[in-house]
Order: structure tokens, then C-alpha cells, then sequence
């Protein structure tokens, strides 16, 4: 069964430094997401990308974050500034149509930020 | 903002017993999604539910949609050890909300023990 993979699945990074966590979504999907879910919370969204551009985001989406889709097959989120508040895991999403049918979560990058 | 609560937070369960576990918003969603999560992994989708009123079954697992649209259940049936779990909903808003992403609840943690 086709899956979205993302790596690393744990990284450690000072405060302050960049990070970029990585997705490779389902082939044929055309919609892609960021959800993070900070340790004992919610899962909450971040992100959607649609046609190489942000279709939506939420507040905690702010001038720190970005997404980027290099490429064919990657779906990248970086962190401009780490902050400590910023550890959770990251869980990027595809989906062939719009959300209302499902997504396909990937396992999740944990950040840790000390 | 809508909110999405799930009941009960926690449920521990003997092997062969049934569980319902809810979902409740003061908000109309257009469509309700379950997953299932497992520690350190990402959610797996269980089912959508669009329709108001709509009942899916798989396997031993019931879900309905509520008539108004703004509830949901899951009913378990004969649980086994296999079904422990964390148990999400998660709901779209309505079109013409202008928002596409996907709202979660707290989840119900199921521990099923044999």
C-alpha cells in the first residue's frame, strides 16, 4: 500500500538553528499537508499546498515557517529559527482530492529543540 | 474555532466487551474523519463520514455520522487486545467556511486487555 515517508524520524537541534523536515508524499496525491503534535496534545494544522503554493495555514504557520516542493516528489518544511516551544512531532499528509476524503499521514518527524 | 470533544478521554475494557466512543462539536463539519493512532506513528484513517445520518461499518467497528452533521461515533464490538489504541476525530468545516483543514479532537485512548 502506497505510503508517505518522512525523514529523519528524530531530530535534535540547537535553538536558534534551521531545520528542514522532509516528505515524500503519495505519487499520485495532489494536496499536501504539515500537522504537528506537541507531546500530551492535540494533533494541530499547520499548512496546505496545493498547485506549489499555500492554500491555507494557520497562526502557528508564522514568518519562521515555510514549505517548499523542490522538486517532483518532496514536500519540505523548514524552521527558520528554532524555538523550544517548536518540539513535537511533525506529521506531513497527502491527499489524491480535497480533505474531505482522507488523508494519508506520514509517521512523523520528532523534534526535539534544546 | 471549532472544537471537536471526545468521551470518554480514557476506556479500559475487558477482551469480548462493546465500547461506543463520541465525538461532539457545537459546529456543522462536512465531514467526519476517525483514525487510529499508535505511539510514535503517525494516524492511520479508519473512515469518513459525509452524509448526516450515515452509518459505515468495518469489521467489528461502527461509525455514524449524526443527523446535524455535528457529532459522531465509534461503536466497537467485541473488542479485542488488537483494537487498543488512540482513537481520533477529526471534522472539515463546512463549505464556504473557507477552511479545508482538518480539526482534531483530544482522542480516546482504548486499552483492551485480554
Amino acid at each position: 500500500e502506497p505510503e508517505v515517508t518522512q525523514t529523519p524520524s528524530h531530530q535534535v537541534t540547537q535553538m536558534g538553528q534551521e531545520v528542514i523536515l522532509r516528505c515524500v508524499p503519495i505519487s499520485n496525491h495532489l494536496y499536501f499537508y504539515w500537522y504537528r503534535q506537541i507531546l500530551g496534545q492535540k494533533v494541530e494544522f499547520l499548512v496546505s499546498f496545493y498547485n506549489n503554493e499555500i492554500s491555507e495555514k494557520s497562526e502557528i504557520f508564522d514568518d519562521q515557517f515555510s514549505v517548499e516542493r523542490p522538486d517532483g516528489s518532496n514536500f519540505t518544511l523548514k524552521i527558520r529559527s528554532t524555538k523550544l516551544e517548536d518540539s513535537a512531532m511533525y506529521f506531513c499528509a497527502s491527499s489524491r482530492l480535497m480533505s474531505d476524503y482522507g488523508y494519508t499521514f506520514g509517521s512523523g518527524t520528532r523534534l526535539t529543540v534544546v | 474555532t471549532q472544537l471537536l470533544e471526545q468521551s470518554p478521554q480514557f476506556l479500559s475494557i475487558q477482551e469480548g466487551e462493546n465500547l461506543t466512543v463520541y465525538c461532539n462539536s457545537s459546529s456543522v463539519f462536512s465531514s467526519l474523519q476517525w483514525y487510529r493512532q499508535e505511539p510514535g506513528e503517525g494516524p492511520v484513517l479508519l473512515v469518513t463520514v459525509v452524509t448526516g445520518g450515515e452509518v459505515k461499518k468495518l469489521k467489528r467497528l461502527t461509525f455514524q455520522f449524526g443527523d446535524a452533521r455535528k457529532d459522531s461515533s465509534l461503536h466497537i464490538t467485541a473488542a479485542q487486545p488488537g483494537d487498543t489504541g488512540l482513537y481520533l476525530c477529526a471534522g472539515v468545516s463546512p463549505p464556504g467556511a473557507g477552511s479545508y483543514q482538518l480539526t482534531f479532537g483530544k482522542g480516546t485512548k482504548l486499552s483492551v486487555i485480554p
